[in-house]
């Protein structure tokens, strides 16, 4: 158990409308993820963070911003929902025996759907 | 662009046989590389890390790089129903993995 806390777990919500996803961990990792799995596209990665106040694009980024004001909490939003952003999202923390390894533990997912 | 591909399946293979997962890699200069399995429903969780040419065994998993042709596999011996699930192959990009789409293996007794 990584100590990795998502909320919700399961949201609906209606196009045009405002999201915002929490990730809560406990164990004071610094780096902090944010995907989104969808059939056909595997998990891609939206933002992630490097520390407090420090973040940075992943791949499908658009759509998507994020903020960690603190080491424990990292927040997704989604401003004006899109029926395209139905998805799944994972959270995680880079973490591992090594710390040069780089594997990554995932939160439970938050489940989204937008009508 | 790093990418990553596997071929999404599903992989049938008998109780008891070696499932033989593969995924190829885009770029030439990536070093490490993970194995997550995902059973439905459920969140990603890691099996294997393998950074250096060859093999990696860890009970019934082994996995292989072979740098040279760009590729990586994840062999899981004797087969169980419960390995039935979508295992992930990510390439580690500084700070970041990126995930292929993810083999499904059923495993039927």
């Amino acid at each position: 158990d990584a100590g990795i806390t998502q909320s919700p777990r399961h949201k609906v919500t209606e196009t045009g409308t405002p999201v915002t996803l929490r990730c809560h961990q406990t164990e004071n990792h610094r780096y902090m993820y944010w995907y989104r799995q969808d059939p056909g596209h595997g998990l891609r990665l939206i933002h992630y963070s490097y520390g407090v106040k420090d973040t940075d694009k992943g791949e499908v980024s658009d759509g998507y911003s994020v903020s960690r004001s603190k080491t424990e909490d990292f927040l997704l939003t989604l401003e004006s929902a899109t029926s395209s952003q139905t998805s799944v999202y994972f959270c995680a923390i880079k973490g591992g025996t090594h710390a040069n390894t780089g594997e990554l533990f995932f939160g439970e997912g938050s489940r989204l759907t937008v009508l | 662009q790093k990418e990553v591909e596997q071929n999404s399946g599903p992989l049938s293979v008998p109780e008891g046989a070696i499932a033989s997962l593969n995924c190829t890699y885009s770029d030439r200069g990536s070093q490490s590389f993970f194995w997550y399995r995902q059973y439905s429903g459920k969140s990603p969780e890691l099996i294997m890390f393998i950074y250096s040419n060859g093999d990696k065994e860890d009970g019934r998993f082994t996995a292989q790089l072979n740098k040279a042709s760009q590729y990586v596999s994840l062999l899981i011996r004797d087969s169980q129903p419960s390995d039935s699930a979508t295992y992930l192959c990510a390439d580690q990009f500084t700070d970041k993995l990126i995930f292929g789409t993810g083999t499904r293996l059923q495993v039927f007794p």
